[in-house]
């Protein structure tokens, strides 16, 4: 079975500053791992993800997240962030076999990016 | 293509009555599936459908039903709603394992509440 862990629920940062939204998985199997944003009232949209090969994976946004097997993390990071950045954070794992395309969420990550 | 679509976007029940939430999409994914969200919890996976006329169960599936008559449509069924299931419900789809794809892509949610 795979879970997954986001230990920080709240991470406010200021406009321009770093941020790191951090995510952990336990799986007995290789996985496939998701960040997916929702702006206020709309649903989830992809970020980014990683299948195979570089352990490193960029957004469109500036957003990238870097795959560490032995850490079984997928930490998302963003060197300078914007207001429009302020959004819930989840990052998610799917497998393999009957249902492979099941996703498990973590619990969430609000990040508000303060003026 | 309007993507992922779903109906009603608000709906209020009074415990023990039942109704349907429509999910449609039009891309011709194989995979559907339903996710509940409340707060502190994430994503949870209620039913879900790897093709017309195979469903299957998720992490909560008591109290719905579902059924996968065609490819485009994947309905919810609450059967005698009950005020644990206030939550907001999302919709979503996939190209499946075939599609050589794992990601998902969501419909805008119906929030519902159960007085």
């Amino acid at each position: 079975a795979q879970s997954v862990t986001q230990l920080d629920s709240q991470v406010p940062v200021f406009e321009e500053a770093p941020v790191e939204l951090r995510c952990n998985y336990s799986s007995s199997v290789s996985v496939y791992l998701f960040w997916y944003v929702q702006y206020p009232n709309q649903g989830l949209q992809l970020l980014l993800k990683y299948l195979s090969g570089s352990t490193l994976v960029e957004s469109i946004n500036g957003f990238e997240a870097e795959f560490n097997k032995s850490q079984t993390s997928f930490h998302l990071r963003k060197p300078s962030v914007h207001i429009s950045d302020t959004a819930e954070y989840f990052c998610a794992v799917s497998g393999f076999g009957t249902g492979a395309n099941n996703l498990f969420f973590g619990t969430g990550t609000r990040l508000t990016v303060i003026p | 293509n309007a993507g992922v679509t779903q109906t009603p976007k608000f709906q209020v029940l009074k415990t023990g009555q039942s109704m349907t939430l429509q999910c449609a999409q039009d891309m011709n994914h194989e995979y559907m599936s339903w996710y509940r969200q409340d707060p502190g919890m994430g994503l949870r996976l209620i039913h879900y459908s790897v093709g017309a006329g195979i469903t299957d169960q998720g992490e909560v599936p008591n109290g719905y039903n579902v059924s996968r008559s065609t490819t485009e449509d994947f309905p919810l069924r609450l059967l005698s709603a009950a005020p644990s299931q206030t939550s907001v419900y999302f919709c979503a789809s996939s190209p499946g394992l075939s599609g050589g794809a794992h990601e998902q892509f969501f419909g805008p949610g119906t929030r519902l509440t159960v007085l």
